[in-house]
């Protein structure tokens, strides 16, 4: 069953700010911290926030991850070519006992 | 740097049992610092969470899959494994393995590696 649900797609043209969004529920996003993860076409998916908004070492500034109550979302500003991926948030259920995905957002570079 | 590496049968036939291997190298797969997971990808669809294993040994599966997998660790081959019986062609998937430090999320992945499901 879908868990996390973000939008099929996102689009922009260059230098836009592109914003995506993850919607859950109490026993995931709302107790517990958000992931994001890129996959660029034909790659392994790479983290890109964790514990909600803290991006890892080489992570360009223009990603930002936020959270509130039982939604998160993931902003990319200044938006570049190689951008173009496809996006997903990720949190633990409590109450599936397990990690969950979101549907994933493909964002296409204008 | 960790780095991570799944090894195994790229076809399995209906009914069988899947079985992949992830390498670990560049650190230890006994390390407390680590959790240890399994994540699919069917062709042309999103990610899935199979399972995590713990260095307690407490082993996590998703729910829907629960009955047919099994995540183990090997210490002395530094590796740690997935089964998944009773395989079908819905099982057929880019297989990753992945790893990060408790209470965050994956932050070291395989490649992946391309399991198919057929006779």
């Amino acid at each position: 069953q879908t868990v996390l649900t973000q939008p099929p797609s996102a689009s922009g043209t260059p230098g836009q700010r592109v914003t995506i969004s993850c919607s859950g529920s109490s026993s995931n996003i709302g107790r517990n911290t958000v992931n994001w993860y890129q996959q660029l076409p034909g790659t392994a998916p790479k983290p890109l926030i964790d514990s909600n908004n803290q991006r890892p070492s080489g992570v360009p500034d223009r990603f930002s991850g936020s959270k509130s109550g039982t939604s998160a979302s993931l902003a990319i500003s200044g938006l570049q070519s190689e951008d173009e991926a496809d996006y997903y948030c990720a949190a633990w259920d409590d109450s599936l006992n397990g990690y969950v995905f979101g549907t994933g957002t493909k964002v296409t570079v204008l | 740097q960790l780095q991570l590496q799944e090894s195994g049968p790229g076809l399995v036939k209906p009914s069988g049992t899947l079985s992949l291997t992830c390498t670990v190298s560049g650190g230890s797969i006994s390390s407390s610092s680590y959790y240890w997971g399994w994540i699919r990808q069917p062709p042309g669809k999103g990610l899935e969470w199979i399972g995590t294993v713990y260095n307690s040994g407490r082993t996590y599966y998703n729910p829907s899959l629960n009955s047919r997998v099994t995540i183990s660790v090997d210490t002395s081959k530094n590796h740690f494994s997935l089964k998944l019986s009773s395989v079908t062609a819905a099982d057929t998937a880019m297989y990753y393995c992945a790893s990060g430090s408790p209470g965050d999320g994956m932050d070291v992945w395989g490649q992946g590696t391309t399991v198919t499901v057929s006779s």
